[in-house]
């Protein structure tokens, strides 16, 4: 059974600072890795989709990428802004139409 | 263009109550999901749907009932409420199914079950 895990849980972080989130994954025969950004009261924004075949994904300051063979994804946050504060989540799909999340990092961006 | 549209936003039941969370999506795709999310946890998935007409479990189904008559809707239903349910309840939809396309979420139905 596919597990996810994020680690640390919560990071609390001075405005300025480049960021590295971390993902794991205990089944290396996924199609793709989703990181996805969650405000409070509000829904899932996706951030990048990297395909298993990709190592990685870039949108603006943010960079994702996959080492499939170790399990392991991270995101990369550049100068981070108060904006930024967010809660975090990668989630792995595999050989089905479902999705399977971490629990996600809840980071905070401090100005 | 709305995206995924989520009704009610609250909503307290008491126990053994029924109740049908409406989600619509005006983007015209195929796939559609319900999630639900507990305090601290990820997303787990309740059900799913590649199209109209066509079902199919997730990894937590027990409790609810879904039905897929249009594209644009994906209604969850909750049959005899239990605390157990209490929880974020999320719809989401993809155009070509979740390998290649990202899924759009709503902004969820926060249900307490008292």
């Amino acid at each position: 059974k596919q597990e996810v895990t994020q680690i640390p849980a919560a990071l609390s972080v001075p405005e300025g600072e480049n960021l590295v989130l971390n993902c794991s994954f205990t089944d290396s025969a996924i199609y793709n890795l989703q990181w996805f950004r969650q405000d409070p009261g509000k829904g899932l924004t996706s951030l990048l989709l990297i395909q298993s075949s990709q190592r990685e994904q870039t949108s603006g300051r943010l960079n994702a990428s996959l080492d499939k063979s170790s399990g392991r994804s991270t995101l990369y946050i550049a100068a981070s802004q108060p904006g930024d504060s967010a809660t975090y989540l990668c989630a792995v799909q595999g050989g089905s139409e479902k999705l399977v999340f971490g629990k996600g990092m809840k980071l905070t961006v401090n100005p | 263009n709305a995206g995924v549209t989520q009704t009610p936003k609250f909503r307290i039941l008491k126990i053994g109550q029924s109740m049908t969370l409406q989600c619509t999506q005006d983007m015209n795709h195929n796939y559609m999901y319900w999630y639900r999310q507990d305090p601290g946890m990820g997303l787990k998935l309740i059900y799913y749907s590649v199209g109209a007409g066509i079902t199919d479990k997730g990894e937590v189904p027990n409790g609810y009932n879904v039905s897929r008559s249009t594209t644009e809707d994906f209604p969850l239903r909750l049959e005899l409420a239990a605390p157990s349910q209490t929880s974020v309840y999320f719809c989401a939809s993809s155009s070509g199914g979740p390998i290649n396309q990202p899924q759009h979420f709503g902004d969820g139905t926060r249900l307490s079950i008292l």
